[in-house]
């Protein structure tokens, strides 16, 4: 397969829990995007990685969220301390520089 | 304002037509444009980009793109009901920012 993986599809977890993603992106690409996307909204950006350097994060990244692409292969999103208002799409793209989505984790904190 | 504007709609369209989707964006300094379609429930899938002024043609698809009027639009020809989504328009910053900007999404049914 030679898409944007993500892993987990789905997650469901409690509040206040921590949950990690994973996305492994398209292999030449060194560009890797995270977005968000709450229903009836387009996705909203939250970190970018040129390779293993994180370059931009977004207002919209608290302190619960951490993401790392170690090596500049796969990279994951941690979310801490998990808020209701947490529950969205995230959505992994990798990009040259349009962006190529994978399929998307759907969390629902409850 | 919103740095990317569509109209929500939804837009209804009769089987064969031509659906026209529309764009407007806030940042002059913009490069690079692209629509996206989502089907329900499933993440975007890249239609086509466009970086000068002028149409792009792709089989049934044209973007068109006109800078001075910060204005991009997305044209489906022969609309068929496997068309019916919601379609993103996203837009690219220069400046060195790499991300890309999305509207809400027009969400577009075609009737049989």
């Amino acid at each position: 397969d030679t898409g944007v993986s993500q892993d987990p599809r789905h997650k469901i977890t409690k509040r206040g829990q921590n949950v990690t993603f994973r996305c492994d992106p398209i292999s030449e690409h060194n560009r890797l995007y995270w977005y968000r996307q709450t229903l009836g909204q387009g996705p909203e950006f939250l970190t970018y990685f040129q390779n293993e350097a994180q370059l931009e994060k977004s207002r919209l990244l608290s302190d619960r969220f951490s993401a790392e692409r170690p090596k500049g292969s796969f990279s994951t999103l941690e979310i801490q301390r998990t808020e209701q208002g947490d529950s969205a799409m995230y959505l992994c793209a990798s990009s040259i520089p349009e962006a190529f989505f994978g399929q998307g984790t759907r969390l629902t904190v409850v | 304002q919103k740095e990317v504007e569509q109209n929500s709609g939804p837009l209804s369209v009769p089987e064969g037509a031509i659906a026209s989707l529309n764009c407007t964006y806030s940042d002059r300094g913009s490069q690079s444009f692209f629509w996206y379609r989502q089907y329900s429930g499933k993440s975007p899938e890249l239609i086509m980009f466009i970086y000068s002024n002028g149409d792009k043609e792709d089989g049934r698809f044209t973007a068109q793109l006109n800078k001075a009027s910060q204005y991009v639009s997305l044209l489906i020809r022969d609309s068929q009901p496997s068309d019916s989504a919601t379609y993103l328009c996203a837009v690219e910053s220069n400046f060195g920012n790499e991300k890309l900007t999305f509207g809400t999404g027009t969400r577009l049914t075609i009737i049989p």
